[in-house]
């Protein structure tokens, strides 16, 4: 089935700085890509999106690449804040149920240092 | 709109009780996910359903879980006889349709199980 990748599994990055996260999935079939965001004791939130029709899209601070042909997605976070620090999943849709299910990476723990 | 709702947010059980987790949906959404996040791990899928309907139940151990979404009320995820491997935070995410291409999750905050 779907099996998603994250790398690096920690980043510490200084406070006005970029951050890039990395993800890789095994299916070619697999055409929507979420990107989700967990504080501590609380539920993942979904924070920037991405379908495989598309290779980019931004929203302010946050974007995300899409390259099909290496079955690899990346979050960048540009002008890091310390409300920034959290730990990052990426996900992809496994087309082995529909789409209808997501398959998760381990997550990255970002540290935004001020 | 008051999101999705879980409770409890921190539930401790002996080993060989039975745990409870609730879930109520957003408001307009029909289809419910659950996720189980063990410590250092991402999410891994448990069931999807829909309203009286469980539509996939794979990535659910066969023995010991259930899950259940009836036409009133809010999902039940139940672990019968609990185990020390069962501590866990479980997820539930609901979306308006089932395809996520078209409609993403909205998690909940999580119910924290511990087995003592």
């Amino acid at each position: 089935g779907e099996n998603v990748e994250q790398h690096p599994s920690t980043l510490s990055v200084q406070e006005g700085d970029s951050a890039v996260i990395k993800c890789t999935y095994s299916d070619s079939a697999s055409n929507y890509f979420p990107w989700y965001k967990q504080e501590l004791g609380k539920g993942p939130q979904l924070i920037i999106d991405i379908r495989s029709n598309v290779g980019e899209k931004k929203d302010q601070r946050i974007a995300v690449t899409l390259n099909k042909t290496a079955k690899h997605f990346s979050l960048h976070i540009t002008e890091t804040q310390p409300e920034d620090s959290a730990v990052y999943f990426c996900a992809a849709s496994d087309p082995r149920y529909g789409n209808n299910r997501l398959a998760f990476g381990k997550g990255n723990q970002v540290v935004v240092i001020p | 709109n008051a999101g999705v709702m879980q409770n409890p947010r921190h539930l401790v059980r002996r080993r060989g009780q039975e745990a409870r987790l609730r879930c109520s949906p957003m408001k307009g959404h029909s289809h419910v996910y659950w996720y189980r996040q063990l410590p250092e791990e991402g999410l891994k899928f448990m069931v999807y359903l829909q309203k009286e309907n469980i539509i996939d139940e794979s990535g659910m151990p066969k023995e010991r879980f259930s899950a259940e979404f009836p036409k009133e009320g809010p999902s039940i995820l139940r672990i019968q006889q609990v185990v020390r491997g069962d501590s866990a935070a479980y997820f539930c995410a609901s979306s308006r349709m089932g395809q996520t291409p078209n409609y993403g999750y909205t998690f909940g905050s999580g119910t924290r199980l511990t087995v003592v």
